[in-house]
């Protein structure tokens, strides 16, 4: 059975730190990978997508970037942070048009 | 451009009573059109998919949705509901292809016991 794993959990930065979030997809080789933020209580808003490792592509700009450094990892970060940047992360892969999501992780900017 | 809309922020009804989650779309292809829920501080999980066939697909947990081209919706449905369902439903589109996905506002669903 395929397994989806985020990390960390929940992160407090501050304002113009960096970060690093980090989605590792076991037991499916080669999946499609998608990350997404949610605004607390918000829809979903896809930022990236990747179909194979070194490969991403972003959907809409919002001063993050992300990187698949290997088969099962999609990783997304940014030098700085904004307090915009606060919500729900959320790391997905898909198969059949269906998508599986990680349990997320809440970043809170101040 | 392609959109999702879900005209109902929140609805409330019966346990046993019938629901419908109502979802439209613009689209100027054929769309795939999909369901998922969000339970409170959780993760969303898949439902239902519309991809191509038949206009009444099923899912998980009970529920369904019918897909009608005429009118752009793409409409969940579950009978009998229950408290269980109580969460939040996105319904999304797939620009199809493109791997680009839109998900609506979601609808939050209370089910009163």
């Amino acid at each position: 059975a395929q397994t989806i794993h985020q990390w960390p959990v929940a992160e407090i930065k501050a304002v113009g730190s960096p970060l690093s979030l980090g989605c590792t997809i076991k037991g499916k080789s080669s999946p499609n990978l998608y990350w997404y933020w949610q605004a607390t209580g918000g829809t979903l808003q896809q930022l990236f997508y990747s179909i194979t490792v070194g490969q991403v592509e972003s959907v809409v700009q919002l001063n993050l970037s992300a990187s698949r450094p290997k088969d099962d990892q999609f990783i997304l970060s940014t030098e700085k942070l904004l307090l915009s940047h606060s919500g729900f992360y959320l790391c997905a892969w898909s198969t059949d048009y269906e998508q599986y999501f990680g349990p997320g992780t809440r970043l809170t900017v101040l | 451009a392609q959109s999702v809309d879900q005209p109902d922020a929140h609805v409330t009804l019966s346990e046993g009573a019938s629901l419908e989650l109502r979802c439209s779309y613009s689209y100027s292809a054929a769309p795939y059109l999909f369901w998922y829920v969000q339970y409170p501080g959780q993760s969303l999980q898949f439902l239902l998919k519309y991809i191509t066939g038949d206009t009444v697909v099923k899912g998980t947990k009970g529920f369904e949705a019918e897909f009608r081209k005429s009118n752009s919706s793409f409409n969940l449905k579950k009978s009998p509901a229950h408290w269980s369902d109580s969460a939040k439903y996105f319904c999304a589109l797939e620009n199809t292809g493109y791997q680009n996905f839109y998900f609506g506002k979601g609808t939050s669903l209370t089910v009163i016991p």
